[in-house]
């Protein structure tokens, strides 16, 4: 079936200005996470939403970064007023929820093929 | 202190070479486990969960030491198709349900 999708997979933009960046998870898929990778850096977790719960959004590097997830599937991260250092890929993933119980590995998330931000 | 924690490498083997990837990770009450994979400019994917008791997957097998908070990979007989950097993936139980990246192994399999 059909993986989980993120749209542009390529942005150029100049600092100072906003970016929406989409994801479209996997149909049937309730848990949905927002992640950045920047250069020789590991991927860095910014926001995880579950179904109708209050996001989690602890990874959030400023007030600058917020995201929505609109009628429980997809999913708007929004960058404003962008600055050089949020240049990075931002990757998105989904999952079924499950939540971890003793020694078993919660449910496998799966991760779009991510955008690609540029900051001049 | 970083949480996860890999040797970047790069490993450089020649085909048929066993290798194993090392990592630690800082948080004690951490639950879950995994290997990923990431492929050059691509998006990582799962490559195996790791198990208490050590699991393994064909030339895949991977290794748990909660006492030592230790995590290990091991590749044998390696193939030109496993040139990838291999993130060590841990899920903190007090992070939700959050993954943790190491910053990933460079593995190179030379012919």
């Amino acid at each position: 079936g059909a993986g989980v999708s993120q749209s542009p997979s390529n942005k150029v933009t100049e600092k100072g200005k906003d970016v929406e960046l989409r994801c479209d998870p996997i149909s049937g898929h309730t848990a949905l996470y927002w992640y950045r990778q920047s250069l020789g850096q590991g991927l860095e977790f910014l926001i995880y939403f579950q179904g109708n719960s209050a996001p989690d959004k602890s990874g959030l590097p400023s007030d600058r970064f917020s995201a929505e997830r609109t009628g429980g599937s997809v999913s708007t991260l929004t960058i404003q007023r962008t600055q050089q250092e949020d240049s990075a890929v931002y990757l998105c993933a989904s999952s079924l929820p499950q939540p971890p119980t003793g020694g078993l590995p919660t449910d496998t998330q799966y991760f779009g093929p991510g955008t690609r931000l540029t900051v001049l | 202190r970083k949480e996860v924690e890999q040797d970047p490498g790069p490993f450089n083997v020649p085909e048929g070479a066993t290798v194993a990837f090392n990592c630690t990770y800082s948080n004690s009450a951490s639950q879950s486990f995994f290997w990923y994979r990431q492929d050059c400019r691509k998006e990582p994917k799962l490559l195996m969960s790791v198990y208490s008791s050590g699991n393994e997957d064909g030339r895949f097998t991977a290794q748990l030491n909660r006492a030592s908070q230790y995590i290990s990979l091991l590749i044998r007989d390696s193939k030109l198709s496993d040139s990838a950097t291999y993130l060590c993936v841990v899920n903190f139980a007090n992070s939700g349900y959050a993954l943790n990246f190491g910053k990933g192994t460079s593995l190179l399999v030379t012919p």
